[in-house]
């Protein structure tokens, strides 16, 4: 089955661009989606299709994916911005949704 | 707006099965396909599956093949998953989410827990 390999924390200071990874064999030929999620509450959609931003969310959110791995990046990242984030994907060898194991950002 | 509005949380023992209900408004619910994801305590975000409301077709994760069971009604714009033989390793968040572009819109989570 198809595996997204995420690091398990990034830190940034306020302020700073954070740029959380998401690993897969080929993932570039892959449409990338990234959630955001706050302790206690739903995930929410932050970026879809590699680089398209729902309604709502900030420009300082954007997304590239190019080879073996998709970026989310966070520019001018805010204390509001402390949470964990999630790639997904979609497997069509397995029909299956998958998920990469989460990244933590910690705003220092 | 749209709301996906998920049923209360659950206790079971081992072996046992539970229901969780996913009541969707906001849309018309047969056009869009649901999702349900879950998460155990700490851990990441599990795929389970997928329904289509329209026509009541699944397909589910490899993982759970045999003891999930997902269903819809139409009639009150409601999915279900049903997971059966329960362990430990079930303990966990259960979310509802409508696939638009993909998952844009989720429940508000369900807590089953699962212990003797």
């Amino acid at each position: 089955s198809y595996v997204l390999t995420q690091p398990p924390s990034v830190s940034v200071a306020p302020g700073k661009t954070a740029r959380i990874t998401c690993g897969g064999n080929n993932i570039g030929s892959k449409s990338v989606h990234w959630y955001q999620q706050k302790p206690g509450q739903a995930p929410v959609l932050v970026i879809y299709y590699d680089s398209d931003r729902p309604s709502g969310i900030p420009e300082r959110f954007s997304g590239s994916n190019s080879g073996n791995t998709a970026t989310l990046t966070i520019s001018r990242v805010e204390a509001g911005d402390e949470a964990d984030y999630y790639c997904q994907v979609w497997d069509s060898s397995s029909d299956n949704w998958v998920f990469g194991g989460g990244t933590k950002l910690t705003v220092l | 707006q749209v709301q996906l509005v998920q049923s209360g949380a659950e206790v079971k023992k081992p072996g046992a099965s539970v229901k969780v209900s996913c009541k969707a408004s906001g849309y018309t619910f047969t056009s869009y396909y649901m999702h349900w994801v879950r998460q155990a305590p700490g851990q990441g975000l599990e795929w389970m599956g997928i329904i289509n409301p329209s026509g009541g077709s699944t397909s589910y994760a490899q993982k759970l093949q045999g003891r999930v069971t997902m269903t819809r009604d139409t009639s009150t714009s409601t999915v279900y998953m049903e997971l059966s033989s329960l362990r430990s390793e079930d303990t966990a968040v259960y979310y509802c989410a409508r696939q638009g572009v993909t998952l844009d819109y989720w429940g508000q989570g369900t807590l089953v827990t699962v212990s003797s």
